[in-house]
């Protein structure tokens, strides 16, 4: 069985500085990849997913992540972030039998 | 908001216990996924429900079933319940994907808290 691992627990920084998250997993067959966020007092929702093609991805709110298949990669990058960033982030993984979930980066922006 | 409606929104039981948990699914989603999450970690797949039967089952004991309705709401029944079921509980409803089973996005609801003394 596959598994999903966020590198980053906890990330804190201010306003305007680049974010990349990381997420790799260990399945080494097909599989479709997802960023999922959520903001405090709200639901889970889709940032950004990747089934095929172009490896470089672009989500809602400036987000973009990056397929690397030999690295078994899928980070998730931000230029410039902004104070309504602050949530936890969330990195998945489904081999077309169950969705894994990686245990997820509380990202916190500073004003 | 998601369109994805759970309840109830917290639970307090106690072990030995059984729980049945609901979900409504959003406006034209067949699928509907059920996930656990406890303090701290991301969900774990329980199961998922496409057109009334299961389509695929995470690493959870038989305790742990589920049903789907005509109208695609679901419910999670838990039996026997132990202390390290204490989670939130999330569903997320979706449709089959043009690439087929594991391409659909993914709605989510609010979660039901449930708390095992």
């Amino acid at each position: 069985a596959q598994s999903v691992s966020q590198h980053n627990h906890h990330v804190i920084l201010s306003e305007a500085a680049s974010l990349e998250l990381g997420c790799n997993y260990s399945y080494g067959g097909t599989v479709n990849l997802f960023w999922y966020v959520q903001y405090p007092g709200q639901h889970l929702q889709l940032l950004l997913k990747y089934f095929s093609g172009d490896p470089l991805v672009k989500g809602i709110k400036g987000f973009e992540a990056e397929f690397i298949k030999s690295k078994f990669s899928f980070n998730l990058r931000k230029p410039s972030v902004q104070w309504s960033d602050t949530a936890e982030y969330f990195c998945a993984v489904n081999d077309f039998m169950d969705m894994r979930f990686g245990a997820g980066t509380r990202l916190t922006v500073k004003p | 908001e998601t369109g994805v409606t759970q309840s109830p929104t917290h639970l307090i039981k106690t072990r030995g216990q059984q729980v049945t948990l609901r979900c409504s699914s959003q406006s034209g989603h067949n699928t509907v996924s059920w996930y656990q999450q406890a303090l701290g970690q991301g969900p774990q797949f329980i199961f998922q429900y496409y057109r009334e039967e299961e389509n695929g089952r995470g690493n959870f004991p038989p305790r742990f079933s589920g049903l789907q309705f005509p109208n695609y709401s679901s419910e999670l029944n838990v039996n026997a319940l132990e202390l390290d079921d204490s989670a939130l509980y999330l569903c997320a409803s979706s449709s089959p994907g043009i690439g087929g089973r594991g391409t659909d996005t993914q709605y989510f609801g609010p979660g039901t808290r449930l708390t095992v003394l």
